[in-house]
Order: structure tokens, then sequence, then C-alpha cells
């Protein structure tokens, strides 16, 4: 199956800081991602769309100011929480759609686990 | 959003036996996809089931949708150990690919 990657797997930052997360496509090209936030026990919640080469769609209630997603290239996006505060903490997953011809499902990313102090 | 419900919410079964989780809808769908999250990971795919399908299989996992109750089961059967895990149905809407995931249904292996 696809392989996608996360960078970081954990990080723990102060209050006001911002923290990038990027998720990467190995071998395959997504011309879309998605990045998805989970809290304990929950199920995931769809941030937004990124799309290559052009802004990304956020879900309602999300605050695209706040979570910055720049989708660079066709295997890289990246999602930044700006100004983090402790109700940020969460689990961020991001997910990329492989070409058509390989089907409908998404491939997953292992997940960065975002802890704000 | 969430568009999906599963129930039951978690399950304890023994090694050797069957497992039944549910999942339902409220628009729609394209196709509708199972995943598995073991704690603290990322998805894992399962399976997927398109609109005009009733029921397909993957190994010891069989899925089956009824869209006229806009509802999908999934079985996963001689469970294992490593079986253990929460899993969620999805369902991809068509257009945008956009996957809507159901609350999950924790699953708890006895060996």
């Amino acid at each position: 199956g696809a392989v996608v990657s996360q960078h970081p797997s954990w990080v723990i930052c102060k209050s006001g800081t911002s923290v990038k997360i990027e998720c990467r496509s190995l071998d395959f090209q997504a011309t879309t991602m998605f990045w998805y936030r989970q809290f304990p026990k929950q199920s995931l919640m769809l941030m937004a769309t990124s799309n290559e080469g052009s802004k990304a769609t956020y879900e309602q209630g999300v605050e695209k100011d706040k979570f910055l997603i720049n989708h660079a290239s066709l295997t890289l996006s990246t999602l930044t929480v700006t100004s983090a505060h402790p109700e940020d903490s969460s689990f961020y997953i991001c997910s990329a759609r492989p070409p058509l011809d390989r089907g409908y499902e998404q491939y997953f990313g292992p997940g960065t686990r975002l802890t704000v102090t | 959003s969430q568009q999906g419900e599963e129930d039951p919410q978690a399950l304890s079964i023994q090694e050797g036996e069957n497992a039944t989780m549910n999942c339902s809808y409220k628009t729609s769908i394209n196709n509708l996809q199972w995943y598995r999250q073991n704690s603290g990971r990322g998805l894992v795919h399962l399976i997927l089931i398109r609109s005009n399908e009733r029921e397909k299989h993957s190994g010891r996992l069989r899925v089956t949708l009824d869209t006229s109750k806009k509802s999908s089961s999934l079985l996963i059967t001689a469970s294992r150990a490593a079986d253990t895990a929460s899993y969620f149905c999805a369902t991809d809407r068509g257009g945008n690919y956009k996957l809507s995931f159901g609350a999950g249904t924790t699953v708890t292996v006895r060996a």
C-alpha cells in the first residue's frame, strides 16, 4: 500500500509559539491531502482540504489564520498551528489521496501529537 | 462534519469469537470505507464498498451495505488479539473525496 509520513510524531511547545507539521506522500503524487484533528477517544474531524497549487479549503468553524496550510508540492503539505494555546493540544493526522486509478481510499499518516503548555 | 454513528461504542470479545459493528449515516454516498486505528497511531484502510455493492469480503473481514437503511456492518471473524483497535466507518459522498467519519467502535480481543 501507499505510504504517508508525518513529522514530527510528537511535539511539545509553549503557548504563543507556532508549530509546523509536515505530511509527505512517499511513493505517489497527491494532488489532494486532508488534515484531521482527533481528541482522545473521539473520531476524526476534518479540518481542511489541501490542494497542490491552490489555497486550502477549510471546514466550517476552523480558523484559517490559526491553522495555515501550504501544499508546496505534489508530495508535501504542511500545517502550521500559529500562536498555539493549550486548547490546540490534540492529535493531528493527515491523509493523502492517490490518483484515481489507484482507488478511492485515502492513505493516512501516523499522526502528530501536539501538546501546548 | 461527522455524519455517521457507530454501535456499539465498545466491544470486548474472546479470541476466536466474531466481532460485529454497525455504522449508520445520513446522506447518500458514493462509497463507504472502514478503517482501523491502533492506539495513538494513524488509520489503516481495511475495505471499501461502493454504493452499488451489497457485500464484500477481504480475508476475515465481511462488510455489508444497505443503502435503503443507510447502514453498513463490519464483521471480523475468528478474532485475534492483534485485532484490538478502534474501527471507524467513513462515508465518501463523491465529488470532493472528503470523508466523514463515524464515532468509532473500540474492540478489545481477550486472549
